[in-house]
């Protein structure tokens, strides 16, 4: 699987769209990239996964961009229930894939 | 959505004893569920591939015979932490895929258990 870079941490205001980049330079024409997070002491929670389209459901946005190098996670009114770890994580889709966890991105949404 | 229920969320034991953790797909069949591990503030650490019927597949540095599987059915898998020692003390996560994801207009979304909290005393 394609590595994937993200920062380490974030800080955003209850209320603002949070932005959270990720990088992954070597990802494939067939892989795809999922978003998931982690909020402390509970098992991760699935976000939102795209190909090369952008995409939209009721928990975020994914913008790919053209290059599919790079894509940014968008949660457009940060609660503070979204505090958490996020982890963008590049796989195959078909097939039972493993999933392999980077360190993410810390975010912290203040009020 | 889909549902992962495991079972202890928390368990304390002494050390030189065994420790089951079960993971449950609620309301989807998995042919496939996974293991992982996390100690506190690091990422997830995968341990196995759970298959049901066959072995399960651990990754490199797991030791299969302390850390044994069964996935017996295609909504329930089973994780035993034999003689379990203070280093094993970990938040244990098991994740399940519903059957066929991956095909056409599938998502294949991993669902995740809320974690099983091992302390080992």
């Amino acid at each position: 699987d394609a590595k994937t870079t993200q920062p380490t941490s974030m800080d955003c205001a209850e209320g603002r769209a949070a932005n959270l980049p990720c990088n992954h330079s070597t990802i494939s024409g067939n892989e795809y990239v999922y978003w998931y997070r982690q909020i402390h002491s509970q098992g991760p929670q699935y976000i939102i996964h795209g190909l090369k389209n952008n995409e939209t459901n009721e928990m975020a946005s994914l913008i790919i961009t053209e290059d599919r190098k790079s894509s940014t996670l968008i949660l457009p009114h940060a609660t503070l229930r979204d505090t958490a770890v996020y982890y963008c994580i590049v796989r195959l889709r078909m097939g039972a894939q493993k999933l392999v966890f980077g360190q993410g991105t810390r975010l912290t949404i203040n009020p | 959505g889909a549902v992962v229920s495991q079972h202890p969320s928390w368990v304390i034991c002494k050390s030189g004893t065994s420790v089951k953790i079960e993971c449950r797909s609620l309301d989807f069949q998995a042919t496939t569920m996974f293991w992982y591990r996390q100690f506190p503030k690091q990422s997830l650490m995968l341990m196995a591939t759970s298959n049901e019927g066959s072995k399960a597949t651990y990754e490199q540095g797991v030791e299969k015979d302390k850390f044994l599987i069964n996935h017996a059915s295609l909504t329930l898998s089973t994780l035993t932490v034999t003689s379990a020692h203070p280093e094993d003390s970990s938040f244990y996560i098991c994740s399940a895929t519903p059957a066929g994801a991956g095909g056409p207009g599938t998502k294949n979304i991993q669902y995740f258990g809320a974690g099983t909290r091992l302390s080992v005393l």
